[in-house]
């Protein structure tokens, strides 16, 4: 069965701590990992990633994708309290026939204490 | 741009009722997809589309129709409502890279159903 397994499930920091959320995933015919961020609405999409070991960088945020050992790593620097937030993995992958579609990881909580 | 618009935002239905959720987008996406959100399980994919006449199962389907006559809308159809079927639905769009694979998805605002 194809999954995405996140760890940790939740995650209590304080301001200005470095934290690292994994996503781990056993699919068939993989095509890309991509990160969202969901505060109390709809996710807004971080990076997408396709090829192992090219670091995405954006601010504070960055990420990395290891297709050998077939997991991503979602690293967050000087954590801010509007970093608090539910941090989610998708894996696109083609399921059969000519189509690909998502499956998601259940999510990382991560709370940014002041 | 609007993005990806849902409606209603929230609704409740009685068991055994039907309804549709209404999903639009105006980035002339192709793919199109619907995901209902439960507390500790993520997003869920129910059905998705490739483009317009062109549709196929997520991982929890039942219970669910689609269809997708234009590129623009994308309704799910609840056949008759059960309390399992609470939940938050995100609508979903994405250009389709040539492949039919999801590119960056963007979503929408979301629509709240409670099913008594």
């Amino acid at each position: 069965e194809d999954k995405v397994v996140q760890s940790p499930l939740s995650l209590v920091v304080h301001e200005g701590d470095t934290v690292t959320l994994n996503c781990s995933y056993e699919v068939t015919n993989f095509r890309s990992l991509l990160w969202y961020k969901q505060e109390k609405k709809a996710p807004t999409f971080l990076f997408m990633l396709t090829s192992s070991g090219i670091e995405k960088k954006s601010g504070r945020l960055s990420s990395i994708l290891d297709k050998k050992e077939l997991f991503s790593i979602l690293n967050i620097t000087a954590t801010q309290t509007g970093d608090s937030a539910v941090y989610l993995c998708a894996v696109s992958f083609n399921s059969g026939g000519s189509n690909y579609k998502l499956t998601f990881g259940k999510g990382t909580l991560l709370t940014v204490n002041p | 741009n609007a993005g990806v618009t849902q409606t209603p935002k929230f609704q409740v239905l009685k068991t055994g009722q039907s309804m549709t959720l209404q999903c639009a987008q105006d980035m002339n996406h192709e793919y199109m997809s619907w995901y209902r959100q439960d507390p500790g399980m993520g997003l869920r994919l129910i059905h998705y589309s490739v483009g317009a006449g062109i549709t196929d199962q997520g991982e929890v389907p039942n219970g669910y129709n689609v269809s997708r006559s234009t590129t623009e809308d994308f309704p799910l159809r609840l056949l008759s409502a059960a309390p399992s079927q609470t939940s938050v639905y995100f609508c979903a769009s994405s250009l389709n890279r040539g492949g039919g694979y999801p590119d960056t998805q963007y979503f929408g605002p979301g629509t709240r159903l409670t099913v008594l």
